[in-house]
């Protein structure tokens, strides 16, 4: 059976200051990794996706993924993370049969 | 434009009751999923198909049932018998296998009272 694990729940930090959010998930055969946000009140929105070749992936608003196949890992990161930043972010594993989320992270930006 | 309807957006039902929520698509996707969004949990898979007349039960499908008797159509029953009904459902759906990029419906607010 194939899960996605966020480690954090909740995470507060400044503006300026350095986002990682932690993704592992589980699943033997081939992955595509996904990183959504959803801003409050809005509708899901890919940040940024994995289906092979460099496993560092850079999406939209300044956002990068490091997908790590030893660790089962696909972790987010944003050097310097703005008040607009707020919201949740979710990692999604897709293999060829199902498509599973993560439970989600919540990020405070606080100006 | 193509896309992902899902009907209706807000929904109140009584407890006991069952309701449908129409998830529709004109895409030509093969692949259709019923998820449910509660805070702090994320979105948790209710059911998924990959063809017609064919469908797989996900991670919370106790209390739900669903049919795909078209492609462009992938409804989802919430019975009685689910205990804690009140949620936000999305629907998605993606052509062939995975890879492929994902389409999102806009969402349906069940409340049961």
């Amino acid at each position: 059976a194939q899960s996605v694990s966020q480690h954090n729940h909740h995470v507060i930090l400044s503006e300026a200051a350095s986002l990682e959010l932690g993704c592992n998930y589980s699943y033997g055969g081939t992955v595509n990794l996904f990183w959504y946000v959803q801003y409050p009140g809005q509708h899901l929105q890919l940040l940024l996706k994995y289906f092979s070749g460099d496993p560092l992936v850079k999406g939209i608003k300044g956002f990068e993924a490091e997908f790590i196949k030893s660790k089962f890992s696909f972790n987010l990161r944003k050097p310097s993370v703005q008040w607009s930043d707020t919201a949740e972010y979710f990692c999604a594993l897709h293999n060829d049969y199902k498509l599973s989320f993560g439970a989600g992270t919540t990020v405070t930006v606080r100006a | 434009d193509g896309g992902i309807t899902q009907s209706p957006k807000y929904l109140f039902r009584k407890e006991g009751q069952n309701v449908t929520l129409s998830c529709e698509q004109n895409l030509n996707h093969d692949a259709m999923y019923w998820y449910r969004q509660d805070p702090g949990q994320g979105l948790r898979l209710i059911y998924y198909s990959q063809i017609v007349n064919d469908f797989q039960k996900g991670d919370i499908a106790e209390g739900y049932s669903v049919s795909r008797e078209k492609k462009e159509s992938f409804p989802l029953t919430v019975t009685s018998a689910q205990k804690n009904p009140t949620a936000f459902y999305l629907c998605a759906s993606h052509r062939g296998f995975s890879g492929n990029t994902i389409y999102f419906g806009e969402g349906s607010w069940l409340t049961v009272v």
